[in-house]
């Protein structure tokens, strides 16, 4: 079936510089997409949204950009800290003609690494 | 913060054997999921429930049920355990409230280990 999917497992970046993690899509329907991150034990946890009205949103030190004419979603971190070591995952909700929604499809993930 | 629980968080238990794993959300979402996720992997959602009384199942076929009672507590229970099961269970809810976004709120998974 139609997945969403990273295209590296492995990100290392040094401690300060930003970190752009990449996310491919292959569902033209998907209408809304998630970026969660996942630290070792723990569950996803939300870090920033953006509907597929959309180019560009900005949180706290994140960014996500959305292409949708080659179907790419990228999750930019400005100054990498120790403390964004994580897994990070894009999911992508594609409606439904019911209009609800049977749950988000997630991505493989790519674990970041923050050298010192 | 999201206000989602789960428990126990890890367990080791025998073939055979059955298991109720515990979710309950203070948040008063009416959507609630349950995803399997090896290690490292991709999340799989095996069950999901948009209200009580409602149940569904996912993308990935699973030997597990759910029920829905009560809206803040969505148990999953395994019949009889094979460490083919072995994996981490998430389980999450949602606001969801149509127009297309459906942010869901994830406790801290139950990590299951069968023998």
């Amino acid at each position: 079936g139609e997945s969403v999917g990273l295209h590296l497992p492995t990100l290392s970046v040094q401690e300060g510089d930003n970190s752009i993690i990449n996310c491919a899509y292959s569902n033209s329907a998907s209408d809304y997409f998630i970026w969660y991150k996942q630290e070792s034990g723990k569950g996803p946890q939300f870090i920033i949204d953006i509907r597929s009205n959309m180019d560009k949103r900005q949180g706290q030190r994140v960014t996500v950009l959305l292409n949708k004419t080659v179907k790419h979603l990228s999750l930019q971190i400005a100054a990498t800290q120790p403390g964004d070591s994580a897994v990070y995952f894009c999911a992508e909700n594609i409606p439904h003609s019911g209009g609800g929604a049977d749950g988000l499809t997630f991505g493989k993930g790519t674990h970041l690494i923050i050298q010192p | 913060e999201a206000d989602i629980y789960q428990t126990p968080r890890y367990l080791v238990i025998g073939t055979g054997k059955k298991i109720t794993l515990e979710c309950s959300q203070t948040m008063g979402h009416d959507k609630m999921y349950w995803y399997q996720q090896d290690p490292g992997m991709e999340l799989h959602l095996i069950h999901y429930s948009y209200g009580v009384n409602s149940t569904e199942k996912g993308d990935l076929s699973s030997e597990s049920t759910v029920s829905r009672i009560r809206t803040e507590h969505f148990p999953l229970t395994l019949e009889s355990a094979r460490p083919s099961h072995t994996s981490q269970y998430l389980c999450a809810s949602s606001d969801y409230s149509g127009g297309g976004t459906d942010t869901q709120y994830f406790g801290p998974g139950t990590r299951l280990t069968v023998l």
